[in-house]
């Protein structure tokens, strides 16, 4: 079983719909969970970074943590074409520094 | 403020030959975070570098090895290449945030081995 299981999609949705993105995690020792945004032949771009169970909002991006399921999601509002990629939820220990795991990303495509 | 920067975008070899990627970090930041992205196996931890020393490496063969230059800088070097070591290679500096590091990557060297 891997530590972090991330549905690959590939998911389909019309501009303007709300996006739900998920991640569940099997060790409790993480402690840092994150969003990254992958455009196709570019490195991960950092989206949201969490260090506690709850909601965090930016924009129209809100993650939302909760360690007690192990679980972590990630909500795009009025979604747009140009947030058409790949989505990583990503993870580490409290003392892994920048040795994170990474779930296998879910593609996203916002059609006009 | 210029972002992670990695060399050659891509990167043509064949069975047996070495490879050398290099990554230039921010400005400011210690650390450099070497990972592999390989189809069907998502992205994976390889090396840690901080201050000039390895300070982690994930489960990969110790034909894979680098360094870190005084500027901070690193290579990464691929000897005796395989063809499954085709992957898109990405290299992260971090800053320190919460106890952390949160990783900002860069765009990545292609390597293809024929």
């Amino acid at each position: 079983q891997k530590e972090v299981e991330q549905d690959p999609g590939p998911l389909s949705v019309p501009e303007g719909a709300i996006v739900s993105l998920n991640c569940t995690y099997s060790n409790s020792a993480f402690q840092y969970f994150m969003w990254y945004r992958q455009y196709s032949r570019k490195g991960p771009e950092l989206l949201m970074y969490t260090y506690s169970s709850g909601n965090k909002e930016d924009g129209r991006f809100t993650a939302q943590v909760d360690k007690s399921s192990k679980y972590i999601s990630l909500f795009i509002r009025d979604s747009q074409p140009s947030d058409s990629a790949t989505y990583l939820c990503a993870m580490m220990r409290g003392t892994s520094y920048g040795k994170l795991t990474f779930g296998q990303g879910t593609i996203l495509t916002v059609h006009p | 403020e210029a972002g992670v920067t990695q060399s050659p975008t891509h990167l043509i070899k064949t069975r047996g030959q070495q490879a050398t990627l290099r990554c230039s970090p921010i400005s400011g930041h210690t650390s450099v975070y070497w990972y592999q992205q390989a189809l069907g196996l998502g992205l994976q931890f390889l090396l840690w570098y901080d201050e000039g020393e390895e300070r982690n490496r994930g489960n990969f063969p110790p034909r894979f090895s680098g360094r870190q230059f005084p500027n901070y800088s690193s290579e990464l070097n691929v000897n005796a290449l395989e063809l499954e070591d085709s992957a898109l290679y990405l290299c992260a500096t971090g800053v320190r945030e919460g106890g952390n590091e949160k990783l900002f990557f860069g765009s990545g060297t292609q390597l293809s081995v024929l």
